[in-house]
């Protein structure tokens, strides 16, 4: 059961434009979330965070937003530059008393010059 | 520190053979996780160790499956009797401190089982 979804597979963007990658949740328990970026032949690298006391947290071009109502948070990319180019997954805790992530499928942006 | 690494990057097996993958994780990272990721799918996780306990196995992680970490240092996965469904990429991942913080991965081992 896929407790974190990522509907998109893929996402096209014009190089300089905003990149807005969406993830939903299902656990209304997740308390934090991350967000992953992959190259192809390379592990997943960590990107940004967020706690669920927060709604944003910015760190330079990258902003993740988040909506507990929702349960929906979003991870906007401004300017978007041909080095975004990846597959981003968003994942968060696997549970109360479990260690390690639950990943989303990811979304493969894609950054058009 | 180089960051997480995984040896080998890429093995080809054929169906039935043994396999193992070794993982070195970043030196004072005292947690370290196996995940496999298939086409299309984000990681799964599979077990995870605190120092040298394996803490958790995930139902994914069948009989034939056999993880340790030795001395709470490197680690190593591996798989009896491959079968084609196994044929993954098996990605390590260590971190430091409390559970859940933020998790470093290695370049993974691709596996085909032919």
């Amino acid at each position: 059961d896929q407790q974190v979804k990522q509907n998109s597979p893929s996402l096209s963007v014009q190089e300089g434009r905003i990149s807005i990658l969406n993830c939903d949740y299902t656990n209304s328990m997740f308390d934090y979330f991350l967000w992953y970026k992959k190259y192809p032949a390379e592990g997943p690298t960590f990107l940004i965070s967020i706690s669920s006391i927060k709604d944003k947290n910015e760190d330079g071009r990258f902003t993740v937003f988040l909506n507990k109502s929702a349960k929906h948070l979003s991870l906007h990319i401004v300017p978007s530059q041909p080095g975004d180019s990846a597959v981003y997954f968003c994942a968060a805790p696997r549970g109360a008393g479990a260690d390690g992530l639950t990943f989303g499928k990811g979304t493969h942006l894609i950054i058009q010059p | 520190d180089t960051g997480v690494s995984q040896d080998p990057r890429h093995k080809i097996t054929k169906r039935g053979q043994n396999v193992t993958f070794r993982c070195d994780p970043i030196s004072e990272h005292n947690r370290l996780y196996w995940y496999r990721q298939t086409l299309g799918q984000g990681p799964e996780f599979l077990t995870y160790f605190q120092n040298e306990a394996q803490l958790e196995k995930s139902r994914l992680l069948s009989d034939r499956f056999s993880a340790e970490r030795p001395k709470g240092s490197f680690s190593t996965l591996e798989i009896q009797r491959t079968e084609q469904g196994d044929s993954a990429m098996y990605l390590c991942a260590s971190s430091f401190g409390i559970e859940n913080t933020e998790a470093f991965f290695g370049q993974g081992t691709r596996l085909t089982v032919v």
